[in-house]
């Protein structure tokens, strides 16, 4: 069973729509879940993180983690052509040391 | 705002030859690590290192990889006789104490021919 699994894609929305991206995985120890995002032959940028279960905030992105249910969401509000990119979800454990990715979910933001 | 850097972007090089890449984490952090990313594929755990040693390894970090920690600034994958599947972009991260969030520096692409 893979650690983390995501759903590659692609995905198309029309400006301004909201988008809902997900993982899950399968090991309960993990405590700490990101969200990056990847343009094309580019390094990870990190987005946002969350500790243990709950939402966070910022800005027009919003992150979930529901730790019951091994489901991690990262939802993006009013989305703009300039969101167009892979998002990584990556989480890791107490130690804080590997970080495991899922496979990235391919965004196109249609102006 | 302080960032990863990586050098060289690329490289490309004959196989069995030795590579080097570089990394320069952000200054107050204190744990490395080095990612790789296949063209197409996922991104995959190598290696971690805190206070100049290994903390992690992945079955992919064989003999033929090591790191280092030459000075107070710089972290090094060496790549000791390169072979056609080490082709792929090489990702160093550096956390700070919190071992919360790791940042990306923007890779180096190797190509090995």
């Amino acid at each position: 069973q893979k650690e983390v699994e995501q759903d590659p894609g692609p995905l198309s929305v029309p400006e301004g729509a909201i988008v809902s991206l997900n993982c899950t995985y399968s090991n309960s120890a993990f405590q700490y879940f990101m969200w990056y995002r990847q343009y094309s032959r580019k390094g990870p940028e990190l987005l946002m993180y969350t500790y243990s279960s709950g939402n966070k905030e910022d800005g027009r992105f919003t992150a979930q983690v529901d730790k019951s249910s091994k489901y991690i969401s990262l939802f993006i509000r009013d989305s703009q052509p300039s969101d167009s990119a892979t998002y990584l979800c990556a989480m890791g454990g107490s130690s804080g040391n590997q970080f495991y990715f899922g496979t990235g979910t391919s965004l196109t933001v249609i102006p | 705002e302080p960032e990863v850097t990586q050098t060289p972007s690329h490289q490309v090089t004959q196989m069995g030859q030795e590579v080097i890449l570089r990394c320069v984490p952000i200054s107050n952090h204190l744990y490395f690590y080095w990612y790789r990313q296949i063209l197409g594929q996922k991104v995959e755990f190598l290696v971690s290192f805190y206070n100049n040693e290994i903390s992690e390894k992945s079955e992919i970090f064989d003999d033929q990889f090591s790191v280092e920690r030459p000075d107070g600034s710089n972290f090094t994958l060496k790549i000791r006789s390169t072979k056609l599947e080490d082709s792929a972009m090489y990702f160093c991260a550096s956390t700070g104490t919190d071992q919360e969030t790791q940042y990306f520096g923007p890779g180096t692409r190797l190509l090995v021919l």
